[in-house]
């Protein structure tokens, strides 16, 4: 079946670590994004990439980064530079083009925890 | 920002009782999502309605849009106790980015 699979479900990270959560999708879709989810908020944008070797800042970037070398991958670092990185955090496929847009699919999720 | 209001923000009902949530947005839209998520998990598309529809059904969902308004509704009949969640009302601006609101968190008890 297809879908969107992100890895690991739990995270835990000491201050000042940089800490990688993968993304992967089957689906064949080009656009991939990254969203941020604080208790009892909505999602907040942090980067897209609407094709392969493409990227660009959401609304909260600062403190992360991406790439997208592969269709079907788009990591998502978290750096030191991040404030505040404790969340959860959701990875999310669409297909194109917009126009025949129906709707997103999304992963599970990462609980990013920093102790 | 096209970021739009859920209400209510929380909502408790009764198993078999009707569930219906209101979600505003500020600017034009070309289509407008709802979405499900369950408590510590990933989003669920439920219905997407576009801006030259008026009302849209899917099993026990019915989504209205009011576009001189700049509103929808979001009605689960007869609501069950696995429909307990959160619901976000989601626009999608002109480069297909999602546009969330704080969501109304449903608990439907048996």
């Amino acid at each position: 079946d297809g879908g969107i699979t992100q890895s690991p479900k739990y995270l835990f990270r000491k201050e000042g670590q940089n800490v990688t959560l993968s993304c992967e999708q089957n689906l064949n879709h080009d656009a991939m994004y990254w969203y941020r989810q604080d208790p009892g908020q909505g999602l907040r944008l942090i980067y897209y990439s609407q094709i392969v070797n493409d990227f660009q800042k959401g609304d909260i970037a600062e403190g992360y980064s991406v790439s997208r070398e592969k269709k079907e991958s788009f990591p998502l670092t978290v750096t030191s530079a991040q404030k505040n990185p404790t969340a959860f955090y959701l990875c999310a496929s669409s297909s194109k083009p917009q126009g025949a847009f129906d709707g997103y699919t999304f992963g599970s999720g990462t609980r990013l925890t920093v102790v | 920002s096209q970021q739009g209001e859920e209400d209510p923000q929380a909502l408790s009902i009764q198993e078999g009782e009707n569930a219906t949530m209101n979600c505003s947005y500020k600017t034009s839209i070309n289509n407008l999502q709802w979405y499900r998520q369950n408590s510590g998990r990933g989003l669920v598309h439920l219905i997407l309605i576009r801006s030259n529809e008026r009302e849209k059904h899917s099993g026990r969902l019915r989504v209205t849009l009011d576009t001189s308004k700049k509103s929808s509704s979001l009605l689960i009949t007869a609501s069950r106790a696995a429909d307990t969640a959160s619901y976000f009302c989601v626009q999608t601006d002109s480069w297909g980015k999602l546009q969330f609101g704080a969501g109304t968190q449903v608990v439907v008890t048996p």
